[in-house]
């Protein structure tokens, strides 16, 4: 069984901050792990992704994740924070040969 | 990188009738996924269609309810039978590259359906 897991809902900072989005997950073998971004009234659009090799993955926008085995985590960062990143974040799991499953979101707000 | 493209972007029906959202690819993909969004919620995979085989649907989703039809490389259609208020949400289509190891997923615009 595989399952990812975002316990904030909702986080809001203020611009200039540096912005810390959790996930965790749980999975039996070596997880393909992804962080996608939501507009309001859009599609998900891709952001970055974590298949092996080096822990701290870039992705687009200025975001980077960072995978940690040792406690199942795979939370996204960035510093600083823009009032333009305000959306919902989705984390992703993707087990082999499987589609990917989908965190509950956590809806970001940075306030100018 | 692969665009998708969906047919409606919204729709209204009546409870009890059927809708058809039609996800077309500008290139030829493998596997095509559609995911169930509730407001403000997350996606739930509904379920995997490859061409040429029957749909894998996923728990809580079954062929008679969203009987989805993958009939060539770069299109699926999925089904809502006996639509329900409960149904009301937005459908996203989603692939990724021929080449496997991309592991990138991408989204279609996403059908936002209503149902009354």
């Amino acid at each position: 069984a595989q399952s990812v897991d975002q316990p904030d809902a909702h986080v809001t900072l203020y611009e200039g901050a540096s912005l810390e989005l959790r996930c965790s997950y749980s999975y039996s073998a070596a997880p393909y792990l992804f962080w996608y971004v939501q507009y309001p009234g859009q599609s998900l659009q891709f952001l970055l992704k974590y298949i092996t090799g080096d822990a701290v993955v870039k992705g687009t926008k200025g975001f980077e994740a960072e995978f940690r085995k040792s406690n199942s985590s795979f939370n996204l960062k960035k510093s600083p924070a823009h009032w333009s990143d305000s959306a919902k974040y989705f984390c992703a799991l993707e087990g082999r040969n499987n589609a990917p499953r989908f965190g509950a979101g956590t809806k970001l707000t940075v306030k100018p | 990188s692969v665009l998708l493209y969906q047919k409606p972007n919204r729709d209204i029906c009546q409870s009890g009738t059927s809708l058809k959202i039609q996800c077309v690819a500008d290139s030829q993909v493998v596997s095509m996924f559609w995911y169930q969004q509730f407001q403000e919620q997350s996606l739930m995979l509904m379920a995997t269609a490859n061409e040429g085989s029957e749909a894998t649907y996923e728990s809580g989703f079954t062929k008679d309810k969203f009987p989805i039809s993958r009939p060539n490389l770069t299109f699926s259609t999925l089904t809502v039978n006996n639509a329900r208020p409960g149904d009301s949400s937005i459908y996203f289509c989603s692939s990724r590259d021929w080449g496997v190891s991309s592991y990138e997923q991408y989204f279609g615009p996403g059908t936002r359906l209503t149902v009354l």
